[in-house]
């Protein structure tokens, strides 16, 4: 079945990149996103990328995509203390397809 | 815009009794909504599908006579937990898209309800 995978923690310092990883097993997937969750708060959709594109970068963000190793990055540059978070990886068929997430990266910034 | 809300943030209830939670899709019509649970420090988990005017579809192992799901209208869907107990005790969050099968529209989250069972 459809399965995504994720390390469940990462620590990096004050101002240096962050890099997320996130393997996948559904080569029907269409979307791949990442999204924030702070803590006690709802789902913040950070970025998708369509699995035809290979990079999407937005600001600090970059997002690279490998289809032929399914495999999904994240890439915060410059991270600051308001990145503290859970990340989740999440990949669907289509828009109006379920979601299926990882089990979420817990970004910890140390000064 | 896509904004889209949920009410109660958090509600606490005794063992028992039934809680009714609203999704709304604030400045578009959804044409499907998503429910999701997530239990603490673990992943989110759909629960059901719901298109406007039709019965949910289930996941498996989601009862749908506990976890009634009801779509009336294009900017409201309700889950109500029936004769809730302290194992339904979680974080359920919504999603809405405009979208269809071939469209390129996304999926747009609530901020989630907290549901305490006592």
């Amino acid at each position: 079945g459809e399965d995504v995978e994720q390390s469940l923690f990462l620590s990096v310092r004050e101002g240096d990149s962050s890099v997320i990883n996130c393997t996948y097993t559904d080569s029907s997937s269409t979307y791949l996103y990442w999204y924030k969750q702070e803590p006690g708060a709802g789902l913040q959709l950070l970025t998708y990328i369509f699995s035809n594109m290979d990079m999407k970068q937005d600001q600090r963000l970059t997002v690279l995509l490998n289809k032929k190793d399914k495999h999904l990055s994240l890439r915060i540059a410059d991270t600051q203390t308001g990145d503290s978070a859970i990340y989740f990886c999440a990949e669907s068929g289509s828009s109006a397809s379920k979601i299926i997430f990882g089990s979420g990266t817990r970004l910890s910034i140390r000064p | 815009g896509a904004v889209v809300s949920q009410h109660p943030s958090r509600v606490i209830c005794k063992s028992g009794t039934s809680v009714k939670i609203e999704c709304r899709s604030l400045d578009f019509q959804a044409t499907t909504m998503f429910w999701y649970r997530q239990f603490p420090k673990q992943s989110l988990m759909l629960m059901a599908t719901s298109n406007e005017g039709s019965k949910a579809t289930y996941e498996q192992g989601v009862e749908k006579d506990k976890f009634l799901i009801n779509h009336a209208s294009l900017t409201l869907s309700t889950l109500t937990v029936t004769s809730a107990h302290p194992e339904d005790s979680s974080f359920y969050i919504c999603s809405a898209t405009t979208g269809t099968s071939t469209s390129t529209d996304t999926q747009y989250f609530g901020p989630g309800t907290r549901l305490t069972v006592l």
